[in-house]
């Protein structure tokens, strides 16, 4: 009863560091999305995939890039991480849409030194 | 910019006493959704609501959904320490825009 799989759950890195997230759903949705949530901010957008082969950005996608490996996999690559990306990191699916109830997984802490 | 907005912020109370948290917006949405989310995990979908007026029930947790579909609230009665989480609103407005409000932070202790 998996649902979405995150990985790492936990992540220090240095300023200039470069690392990939990843993300599973075994739901056989077809959108799936990248989150990050900060204090006081809730939870924002960063890219989205509405179906396989699709991605597209979403409120704060700058410093980021996604992959949408199949319709499974969706990871979220930091190419040279800044300490304003430390965040929690969350990954969602829906089984068509942003409209549609959203599962989550549990989360990537990553802190950027 | 946040199209929704949540009140209260932080909400402390103890267990047996009612509460209400709010969702507003001034842009008309087509559906509305309700979260909780705990420590250390994911959100989790509470209901959806689709039509405006509509009132839907899940257990001591009463959702309201506005007549003009721009405004959501959430009621527990009798709240108990299982209550306590994030509850975030998130929604579809009319032009295709979907985003999360900033959350309520409710603690309820025994």
């Amino acid at each position: 009863n998996a649902g979405v799989t995150q990985t790492p759950k936990f992540q220090v890195l240095k300023t200039g560091q470069s690392m990939t997230l990843q993300c599973a759903q075994d739901m056989n949705h077809n959108s799936m999305y990248w989150y990050r949530q900060d204090p006081g901010m809730g939870l924002r957008l960063i890219y989205y995939s509405a179906s396989e082969g699709t991605t597209d950005k979403g409120e704060v996608p700058n410093g980021y890039n996604v992959s949408r490996l199949n319709k499974r996999e969706f990871s979220l690559r930091l190419e040279s991480a800044a300490p304003s990306q430390t965040s929690v990191y969350f990954c969602a699916s829906s089984a068509w849409g942003d409209g549609q109830p959203q599962h989550f997984g549990d989360g990537t802490r990553l802190s950027i030194l | 910019t946040q199209l929704l907005e949540q009140s209260p912020q932080f909400l402390s109370i103890q267990e047996g006493e009612n509460l209400t948290v709010y969702c507003n917006s001034s842009s008309v949405f087509s559906s509305l959704q309700w979260y909780r989310q705990e420590p250390g995990e994911g959100p989790v979908l509470l209901v959806t609501v689709v039509t405006g007026g509509e009132v839907k029930k899940l257990k001591r947790l009463t959702f309201q959904f506005g007549d003009a579909r721009k405004d959501s609230s959430l009621h527990i009665t009798a709240a108990q320490p299982g209550d306590t989480g994030l509850y975030l609103c998130a929604g579809t407005d009319s032009w295709g825009k979907f985003q999360f409000g900033a959350g309520t932070q409710v603690v309820v202790t025994p």
